[in-house]
Parts: structure tokens; C-alpha cells; sequence
């Protein structure tokens, strides 16, 4: 079974603009998770989806959003892009809601210039 | 709000046991997991422990948690160079899919 797969793997962004990264999650899974990790904050919360409806968010700005799809296939997106959001973007998934573990996929090293 | 420590280092030599070790403060979490980082890479799962437990082992990794101290250890036995990574300890509160997750403690293998 393939694992958790996220799109791009690398983006380079200039400060204003905005991105949209995507994940697709295990064959099966309905739950997806987004998390941002930093060298200075760690690994971060950012919001999870299930059926397409947003269940849980983290700490971010409203530039922060998201969405899922009917097959699972989750996005999210950044606008007004600013320095301090250079970092890794990492998308989780599972089988339900709770409780249950996450798989994680590769990531999206964003870097913004 | 829940906050996940770890020690920031850890250097073993190859061959040696590793114990990587993990405070938590939300006393209502159900599970409790380790993750593996290596570099450029997302986080992998290693093993997970029902609060209601005390130990799980599986091959070369041994899980305990003392739930009165809140405290979780990761052992891995018979270090390999491969096993170099960032260890990442996580909680979950019961009745949410969020994780927190603590810093990660970095493994050093030497040969």
C-alpha cells in the first residue's frame, strides 16, 4: 500500500505571495493532519480534516487554510507569504478521526525569499 | 496547554543501548508514540503505548511508561549507525486527533 504522498517536495516563494501545498493519504484514510516544523518551534499543529470538514486547529493566522476533497486528497494553503514561514510542511494521515495513529509522508520544505 | 519535553542530545557508541527519554503533562492522554526523523525526511513511526500500559517491546525497542511520573523511554538495543536520527516523543489527548509533539532529542550513533 503506498504510503502518505505530499506535492511539491521543494518550493522556493518570495515574501507576498502565496502557496498551496497538497497531500494525498494512505489509500483508506479519511483523516488528514497538517503540522509545520521550524528549527526554533519545533513540530506545530496545524489543522486536520476529516470528511471534508475541518475537526481541529491549531494556533496559526487566518493565512494559514486548508480543505479536503471527497477522495481524502487534502491541500493547504499559505497567503501573504512572510520570512518566519520557511519550513517543512508535513501531512499526516489515518484511518478515523480518533483514536488513531498518523502516518506521515515526506513533506514540503518551503523556503520563502 | 500540554507541553512534551526530551533532552536535546543523546551520543552512544554502536553496539551500546540507547534510552531516550520523554516527560508529557496532559495526564488524559490515551496514546503515546515515538517517531523517527531522519534527515530530509518525514517522521516515521516506530512504536505507540496505550496509557494503560506499562511496557511494549518490540524487536530491538522497549517502551516504558510510568504514568504517575508521567514519564515515557524509548530503549533501543544494540545501537546501529542506521538508528542515527531525532527521536520524537508525542502525546495525544484522549478524544483528539491532535498531537504534540516535543522537540525531538537527537541520536548520535558512533562506530
Amino acid at each position: 500500500k503506498a504510503g502518505v504522498t505530499q506535492t511539491p517536495r521543494y518550493l522556493i516563494k518570495t515574501r507576498g505571495q502565496q502557496v498551496t501545498l497538497s497531500c494525498s493519504p494512505i489509500s483508506g484514510h479519511r483523516s488528514v493532519s497538517w503540522y509545520q516544523q521550524t528549527p526554533g518551534q519545533g513540530l506545530q499543529f496545524l489543522f486536520e480534516y476529516f470528511s471534508e470538514t475541518q475537526r481541529n486547529k491549531g494556533n496559526f493566522p487566518g493565512r494559514f487554510s486548508g480543505r479536503q476533497f471527497s477522495n481524502s486528497r487534502s491541500e493547504m494553503n499559505v497567503s501573504t507569504l512572510e520570512l518566519g514561514d520557511s519550513a517543512l510542511y508535513l501531512c499526516a494521515s489515518s484511518l478515523v478521526l480518533a483514536p488513531d495513529t498518523q502516518y506521515f509522508g515526506p513533506g514540503t520544505r518551503l523556503t520563502v525569499l | 496547554g500540554e507541553d512534551v519535553e526530551q533532552s536535546l542530545f543523546l551520543s552512544v557508541r554502536e553496539g551500546d543501548s540507547s534510552v531516550i527519554n520523554c516527560t508529557y503533562t496532559d495526564s488524559s492522554s490515551t496514546y503515546l508514540y515515538w517517531y523517527k526523523q531522519e534527515p530530509g525526511a518525514g517522521l516515521q513511526l516506530l512504536t505507540y503505548i496505550f496509557s494503560n500500559m506499562d511496557m511494549k517491546q518490540d524487536q530491538r525497542l522497549t517502551v516504558l511508561l510510568n504514568k504517575k511520573d508521567k514519564h515515557l523511554s524509548l530503549r533501543i538495543a544494540d545501537t546501529q549507525t542506521g538508528d542515527s536520527a531525532i527521536y520524537f516523543c508525542a502525546e495525544r489527548p484522549d478524544n483528539f486527533n491532535k498531537f504534540y509533539f516535543g522537540s525531538g532529542t537527537k541520536l548520535n550513533v558512533k562506530p
